[in-house]
């Protein structure tokens, strides 16, 4: 039971390069979140997924798509990255989102824009 | 909107003192709280959530914490700091919109001095 996994865990980008962030679970859970954290501001949310085929904006959207691929996977893309996007970004789960479940988070990746 | 604050970015006792990191919170509802850990280069990792019923919640690694909503508070305490629990700590907020993704503090770096 390896929890939630993130792929890749370092990463360097230049100005207008593209790269697809993956994250995997097998607890079976049904929602997803990506979160980028950066000094001083803890974390904030990107996007998340309430449940298989669904995803919504949270709180820094701009800059970012993600897909829910099945109920293990929800990715996210940079499609034209900005010095502005380097940060940690963690991935986590939970059960659902109709009670205050635990979320589980993976180990992040940090990503670099030069 | 909710909101979380955490005063003091840096705490630093001494190894077997009292440990004390402050958490306040903004809800228009009764709120969700949680304390997270996040040790170096890793991901977060659950220390205690208040959901409803008893304000005194325990945790793991000996850390507890008081809910006390007069005072829209939810401070994490431990009665003697141990070497291992340096790390960063954060206060978050569930959101009560539907999604239940949290909103975390700007988080606070906890060092154990010998």
């Amino acid at each position: 039971n390896a929890g939630v996994t993130q792929t890749p865990k370092f990463q360097v980008l230049k100005t207008g390069q593209s790269m697809t962030l993956q994250c995997a679970q097998d607890m079976n859970h049904n929602s997803m979140y990506w979160y980028r954290q950066d000094p001083g501001m803890g974390l904030r949310l990107i996007y998340y997924s309430a449940s298989e085929g669904t995803t919504d904006k949270g709180e820094v959207p701009n800059g970012y798509n993600v897909s829910r691929l099945n109920k293990r996977e929800f990715s996210l893309r940079l499609e034209s990255a900005a010095p502005s996007q380097t940060s940690v970004y963690f991935c986590a789960s939970s059960e659902g989102t109709g009670q205050p479940y635990e979320q589980y988070f993976g180990p992040g990746t940090r990503l670099t824009v030069t | 909107a909710q909101s979380v604050t955490q005063l003091g970015s840096h705490v630093s006792v001494s190894e077997g003192a009292l440990v004390l990191l402050r958490c306040n919170y903004s809800s228009s509802v009764p709120p969700y709280l949680f304390w997270y850990v996040q040790y170096p280069n890793q991901g977060l990792q659950l220390l205690l959530k208040y959901t409803t019923g008893a304000t005194l919640v325990k945790g793991i690694n000996g850390f507890e914490a008081e809910f006390k909503k007069s005072e829209t508070s939810f401070h994490l305490t431990k009665p003697s700091a141990h070497m291992s629990d340096a790390a960063e700590y954060f206060c978050a907020v569930s959101d009560w919109t539907g999604r239940r993704a949290l909103t975390f503090g700007s988080g606070t770096r906890l060092q154990v001095q010998p």
